[in-house]
């Protein structure tokens, strides 16, 4: 059962414009989110979190937004630029766990030039 | 160095013998994660440390899986009578902790390949 969705495999946005990365999660004991960004053959990098006590983060061009009641949280990143190409993966973990991270499949960002 | 180092950066091993995968964390941290990430998905959490000691090892698949970190530092992931359906990318990370939601870095993986 795949507790952290990313239903969109891939996207491509303009140079420019915003890019929306979505994810949905079916596990209510998640208590915080995060996005890592990931270049071919490197590991993921940390990108951005939010705590399920707050709808909003933001970080520069990166901003995370998160739905509790619908289990929802998007990534925003505006202006899109040609080195966000890559592949993102949205993860989600547990204040009763141990801090592992239970990720999405990810998406490949594409920005056209 | 200043990041998570694992090594080797590829292996690739005959079906039935045993590999060893090497992480060194970043210094001072004391959480380690294994995580395993196969061809279009995301990586899945295999165990974690905390210090020496393996405080949860539910993501391991099998008992051909086992990993130490007998110092609480460099931690080694071994695989015993690899199969085919072992070939993944196999992912260390480390975290210092400090609360939850504290982002793990991750090393740039280990491509094993089982022929």
């Amino acid at each position: 059962d795949q507790q952290v969705k990313q239903n969109s495999p891939s996207l491509s946005v303009q140079e420019g414009r915003i890019s929306i990365l979505n994810c949905d999660y079916t596990n209510s004991m998640f208590d915080y989110f995060l996005w890592y960004k990931k270049y071919p053959a490197e590991g993921p990098t940390f990108l951005i979190s939010i705590s399920s006590i707050k709808d909003k983060n933001e970080d520069g061009r990166f901003t995370v937004f998160l739905n509790k009641s619908a289990k929802h949280l998007s990534l925003h990143i505006v202006p899109s630029q040609p080195g966000d190409s890559a592949v993102y993966f949205c993860a989600a973990g547990s204040n009763f766990g141990n801090e592992k991270l239970t990720f999405g499949t990810g998406t490949r960002l594409t920005i056209i030039p | 160095g200043a990041g998570v180092s694992q090594t080797p950066s590829n292996k690739v091993t005959e079906k039935g013998k045993y590999v060893e995968l090497r992480c060194d964390p970043i210094s001072g941290h004391t959480a380690l994660y294994w995580y395993r990430q196969s061809l279009g998905q995301g990586p899945e959490f295999l165990i974690y440390f905390q210090g020496t000691g393996a405080a949860d090892d539910s993501g391991l698949p099998n008992d051909r899986f086992f990993a130490v970190r007998p110092e609480g530092s460099v931690s080694t992931l071994k695989i015993q009578r690899t199969e085919r359906g072992d070939s993944a990318v196999y992912l260390c990370a480390s975290s210092l902790n400090r609360g939850r939601g504290t982002e793990a870095f991750f090393g740039q993986g280990t491509r094993l390949t089982v022929v």
